[in-house]
């Protein structure tokens, strides 16, 4: 099986950079996934990232690191309307018959 | 079109009734499917569909039965629920099922409410 671990709230200020950790235990990774869900609205894909390193764009950036099975999601010069719950989700070879995992989710609140 | 259509957008139903949720995308994905959530929770898989085929069905309730007329058309049938059933249903799709599941591309959902 597969278990991900994101920090549940975070709070940042308006202009600043926030970093949403999320650490996995996989058998079989594939690649991590970063989806953005405003409340009352609709997962939306944000980045994935197969190989090691970090992905940019625009404000945002995931970062994978497969030897410490961990990556992350930054977001820079925050904005109000990045206010919303993100979640890492993992391709798995061996999570059986679920294409991808979903975390928890990370609530984000942007403050003034 | 990058879009994924759900309707209806509410939904308040008895215990005794009989509903349908639709869901339909026009990207030519060969993979769709369905989701239930809870507030304050992620996704939670219901079924896959993969070239119009059930690929998987996570232990879901029979009264859940899904549909899958066409490649841009999946059905949800709702039957005899209960209200712990009351959630959003999140339709979406993909390219595939294997390599590209990655990127998926929701819907808005339909708010479901069992009374």
């Amino acid at each position: 099986g597969q278990s991900l671990e994101q920090p549940s709230e975070v709070t940042a200020v308006e202009g600043a950079i926030v970093q949403i950790n999320c650490t996995y235990q996989t058998s079989g990774f594939y690649g991590l996934s970063w989806y953005q869900q405003h409340d009352g609205g609709a997962p939306t894909f944000l980045s994935y990232n197969a190989l090691d390193g970090l992905e940019e764009t625009g404000r945002f950036s995931s970062f994978l690191s497969r030897s410490d099975s961990y990556g992350y999601l930054l977001l820079q010069e925050l904005q109000m309307k990045d206010s919303a719950s993100y979640f890492c989700a993992v391709r798995d070879r061996d999570s059986g018959n679920t294409p991808l995992v979903f975390g928890k989710g990370t609530r984000l609140s942007v403050i003034a | 079109d990058t879009e994924v259509t759900q309707t209806p957008k509410h939904l308040v139903m008895g215990m005794t009734n009989k509903k349908s949720l639709k869901c339909e995308q026009h990207m030519g994905h060969r993979a769709m499917y369905w989701y239930k959530q809870k507030a304050k929770k992620p996704p939670e898989l219901m079924f896959v569909y993969s070239y119009e085929k059930l690929s998987i069905n996570e232990s879901v309730p029979s009264r859940f039965s899904p549909e899958c007329p066409n490649s841009s058309l999946l059905n949800l049938h709702l039957h005899a629920l209960q209200p712990e059933d009351s959630a959003l249903y999140l339709c979406a799709s993909s390219q595939g099922l294997a390599a590209s599941s990655y990127e998926q591309y929701f819907g808005p959902g339909t708010r479901l409410t069992v009374t």
